[in-house]
């Protein structure tokens, strides 16, 4: 069965510093990963994904994730970290079904607090 | 370009009751998908309609069902509910093929009391 893991469930980080959210998947066949954010009382915002193709994945709002197979991780990165970036972030990876239909299983979330 | 806009925001129902949340895709989508996401935890996958059919499903019991319309729009019904059933619900759209991304609503605040 397919599934992601993000082992912390707050990252805290100065605003101007580098940022890390980590994401673990075990998947079977190539994995389709996925990052979203989501706002207090808000949806869920797509910020980016990995299909194939480059390791590195550009986003939105700054966001940029690195695809690590040998280490079956995707972890989310930002250069610099604004105080607006304080948000909850999911990662996600894509469940086939029998039908060529297709869910988001996703983690447990990871809370990011970026103090001024 | 509309995203995926849901109905109602928030509402609040009694134990044993009856609700139906709304759903219209971003436009040009034709898949539909229907999470739910109790406090603290990650969206959990209920269903998914294609074609107005439910096309795959989730651990979640029959008193969750829906239904997919010819313009793509999508209902959640919930029957007999429970306190455990409060919830935010998330409705998502794609298109069918593989690798597309899903996009979110901003989703239905149900509090069961």
């Amino acid at each position: 069965a397919q599934s992601v893991a993000q082992p912390e469930d707050q990252v805290n980080v100065a605003e101007g510093n580098p940022l890390t959210v980590k994401c673990t998947y075990s998947v079977s066949g190539n994995p389709y990963l996925f990052w979203y954010v989501q706002y207090p009382n808000r949806g869920l915002q797509f910020l980016l994904k990995y299909i194939t193709g480059d390791n590195l994945v550009k986003g939105s709002y700054g966001f940029e994730a690195e695809f690590n197979k040998s280490q079956t991780s995707f972890h989310l990165k930002k250069p610099s970290a604004l105080v607006s970036d304080s948000a909850l972030y999911f990662c996600a990876v894509r469940d086939k079904g029998l039908d060529s239909s297709y869910k988001l299983i996703f983690g447990s979330g990871t809370r990011l607090l970026v103090r001024p | 370009d509309a995203g995926v806009t849901q109905s109602p925001t928030h509402l609040i129902k009694t134990r044993g009751q009856q609700v139906t949340l709304r759903c219209s895709p971003k436009s040009g989508h034709d898949t539909v998908s229907w999470y739910q996401q109790a406090l603290g935890q990650g969206p959990q996958f209920i269903f998914q309609y294609y074609e107005e059919e439910e096309r795959q499903r989730g651990n979640f019991p029959d008193r969750f069902s829906g239904h997919q319309f010819p313009n793509y729009s999508s209902e959640l019904n919930v029957n007999a509910l429970l306190l455990g059933d409060s919830a935010l619900y998330l409705c998502a759209s794609s298109l069918r093929t593989v690798g597309n991304t899903i996009y979110f609503g901003e989703g239905s605040w149900l509090t069961v009391v």
